[in-house]
């Protein structure tokens, strides 16, 4: 079925390792997102991507990069993991970016990541 | 920028019974408010989406409506069904800020038989 995979589904780190969460996208969007969700402050946006080659940073990026080398793969990578970036990331994607008309965002099943 | 609210955070209604989430955000100049549900394990899905031109919307036994004065929006699930149980996430977007969709903090809905 067409759609978003992410990989890992869940990964235990422990704090000072890096990691990269995997994601790639079949639809041909030329957006994607990274979010991670926390009980109680619900999805908050971590770094972006408009089209292949271009990025940028959302709510909260501090800890995290991205790289957007083509249309269909957006890694997020974890340069040194701490507890506090325990958390479940979803990678998304919509046709175009937020704003243009087509805004629909499609989701990712999620990695549930936890840093010891 | 945009700060989104939601309540209630958990919601308990009999199965039939209707149930209403509400939203409300800061920027007048949102212009797109959709909601997601997100069953569990898995991640949020589009159930239905309204743009600032429109007050209501209804898509079988869910609606939205909106009130841009007030800047608030509303999902109503009507009819409710044990499957309707799952996270609510309200969000709500500008044109021309970048890529920034502002999310609801979340209504869990439990829909009892």
């Amino acid at each position: 079925t067409a759609g978003i995979t992410q990989a890992p589904t869940s990964q235990i780190l422990a704090a000072g390792r890096s990691m990269t969460l995997r994601c790639t996208q079949d639809m041909r969007h030329n957006a994607m997102y990274w979010y991670r969700q926390d009980l109680g402050l619900g999805l908050r946006l971590i770094h972006y991507s408009n089209t292949a080659g271009t990025t940028g940073k959302g709510e909260v990026p501090d800890g995290y990069s991205v790289s957007r080398a083509n249309t269909d793969d957006f890694p997020l990578t974890l340069a040194s993991a701490v507890p506090s970036q325990t958390s479940v990331y979803f990678c998304a994607s919509s046709a175009n970016p937020a704003g243009a008309r087509s805004e629909k965002l499609f989701f990712g099943s999620g990695t549930q990541l936890s840093v010891l | 920028g945009e700060n989104v609210e939601q309540h209630p955070s958990t919601l308990s209604v009999q199965e039939g019974d209707s149930a209403v989430i509400k939203c409300t955000y800061s920027d007048s100049a949102s212009n797109y408010f959709p909601w997601y549900k997100q069953e569990l394990g898995k991640g949020p899905q589009l159930i239905i989406d309204i743009r600032s031109n429109v007050g209501e919307k209804k898509d079988q036994r869910i609606a939205v409506t909106l009130n841009k004065t007030a800047k608030h929006f509303s999902l109503h699930i009507t009819e409710t069904q044990p499957e309707d149980s799952a996270v609510y996430f309200c969000a709500a977007s500008r044109a021309n800020t970048g890529n920034q969709f502002y999310f609801g903090t979340g209504t869990s809905l439990t829909v009892i038989p």
